[in-house]
């Protein structure tokens, strides 16, 4: 158990239907990353948060996501009239440093299927 | 642009050793991490160099060269839970905030 947790595990949705994802990042880490994985590849970055500010956004992120971290603490991903190809694992990654350096470490993810 | 390249998929036997490449071509380097993700699950973190040379934790060595843009992953004495997917990753700096960079992952199977 890393200590990021993501609420829902899965969900089956309509195209053009909204969703929204939450996660909870590791307690007082205030760095926070969003990725999303399909089948076969490995995660694509879509965001960062550093606190509440959202710094960077990728490409990927169409005008029809969103993320929000209102406090700092939690966040959520939002999309917007979903598309089939929107199907994927979205994954939260929080910030551990140690000696080894920054480490990323992901919550469970949240499958998304669009049907 | 940034390129990352590891074989698709790696057959080998329980107890045998397994090496997995990596190589990356990429704007910016601040280090590069191993990760392993069973079917169905999240990415749990394997190792991470910097700096060129052999990290090893148990049965676990990574491996850095960073003049050749390359890294491999060691596994020893195998398990059958081991069959997962292995992710090589490079940390980008550009922009300041340190995203990953993944490869598309290589498939391990392992066979008694």
């Amino acid at each position: 158990d890393t200590g990021v947790s993501q609420n829902p595990r899965h969900k089956i949705t309509k195209r053009g239907q909204n969703v929204t994802f939450r996660c909870d990042p590791i307690s007082e880490h205030n760095r926070l990353y969003w990725y999303r994985q399909t089948l076969g590849q490995g995660p694509e970055f879509l965001t960062y948060f550093q606190n509440e500010a959202q710094l960077e956004k990728s490409r990927l992120l169409s005008d029809r996501f969103s993320a929000e971290r209102p406090k700092g603490s939690f966040s959520t991903l939002e999309i917007q009239r979903t598309e089939q190809g929107d199907s994927a694992m979205y994954l939260c990654a929080s910030i551990v440093t140690s000696g080894g350096g920054d480490t990323q470490y992901f919550g469970p993810g949240t499958r998304l299927t669009v049907l | 642009g940034q390129n990352i390249d590891q074989p698709t998929e790696m057959t080998a036997t329980e107890g045998a050793i397994v090496q997995i490449n990596c190589t990356y071509q990429t704007s910016g380097f601040n280090g590069l991490f191993w990760y392993q993700q069973h079917a169905g699950e999240a990415p749990t973190f394997l190792s991470y160099n910097v700096l060129d040379g052999l990290e090893e934790k148990g049965r676990f060595s990574s491996f850095l060269s960073r003049s050749k843009g390359y890294s491999y992953l060691l596994l020893k004495e195998l398990q059958m839970k081991d069959s997962a997917s292995y992710l090589c990753a490079v940390r980008d700096p550009s922009g300041g905030y340190n995203k990953l960079i993944f490869g598309a992952g290589t498939r391990l199977a392992v066979h008694p």
